[in-house]
């Protein structure tokens, strides 16, 4: 019962290096979702995906790719770090659709800096 | 642009007291949900409530919704130590967007022994 698995937890890129933040979740949730948190301005959705093969694009998508080839999966790319992507990134999953009591399982986050 | 707005930003209170935390919403809403977040760590579910909702409770949560003033409360009764934490809400849209959820910048709450 892992839930939803970020790595890595700490992470400091130069400007302009690329990396790949992972995140897994063992709980057949068909929604995963990546989050950046900043100080102050909560969380800003940077893209989700409501199944294998589908992903779109949340409020502050620019310089992140995200790929969803299983349901189990769901990387993050930066492409050329940015001091602005400084930020701490959270994922989470949930079922499509609202049961009961249902809501998001997030992962513990990955803090990055970007020097 | 954020859809939830909690008010107050900061609250600080001692063991025992309620604490009541609000947020307001621009958009119609499928649902409204509330998470906790300890300091450094992952967000965790407390509760949902439903846009044909109006009151849920929770152990010590207590949540409401007013649709039509676009408002949602948590209240946390007899609070404890324990409690310190940031809350935030959440809303999920309506027309299939309600797994999508936008967060509100939170409301940090201290409970002093």
């Amino acid at each position: 019962n892992a839930g939803v698995t970020q790595t890595p937890k700490f992470q400091v890129l130069k400007t302009g290096q690329s990396m790949t933040l992972q995140c897994a979740q063992d709980m057949n949730h068909e929604y995963m979702s990546w989050y950046r948190q900043d100080p102050g301005m909560g969380l800003r959705l940077i893209h989700y995906s409501v199944g294998a093969g589908i992903t779109d694009q949340g409020e502050v998508p620019n310089g992140y790719n995200v790929s969803r080839s299983t349901t189990e999966d769901f990387p993050l790319r930066l492409l050329s770090a940015a001091p602005s992507q400084t930020s701490v990134y959270f994922c989470a999953s949930s079922y499509l659709g609202t049961g009961p009591g249902d809501g998001y399982t997030f992962g513990s986050g990955t803090r990055l800096t970007v020097v | 642009s954020q859809q939830g707005e909690e008010d107050p930003q900061a609250l600080s209170i001692q063991e025992g007291e309620n604490a009541t935390m609000n947020c307001s919403y621009k958009t119609s809403i499928n649902n409204l949900q509330w998470y906790r977040q300890n300091s450094g760590r992952g967000l965790v579910h407390l509760i949902l409530i439903r846009s044909n909702e109006r009151e849920k409770h929770s152990g010590r949560l207590r949540v409401t919704l007013d649709t039509s003033k676009k408002s949602s409360s948590l209240l946390i009764t007899a609070s404890r130590a324990a409690d310190t934490a940031s809350y935030f809400c959440a809303t999920g849209g309506v027309s299939g967007g309600y797994n999508k959820l936008i967060f509100g910048a939170g409301t940090r709450l201290a409970v002093h022994p």
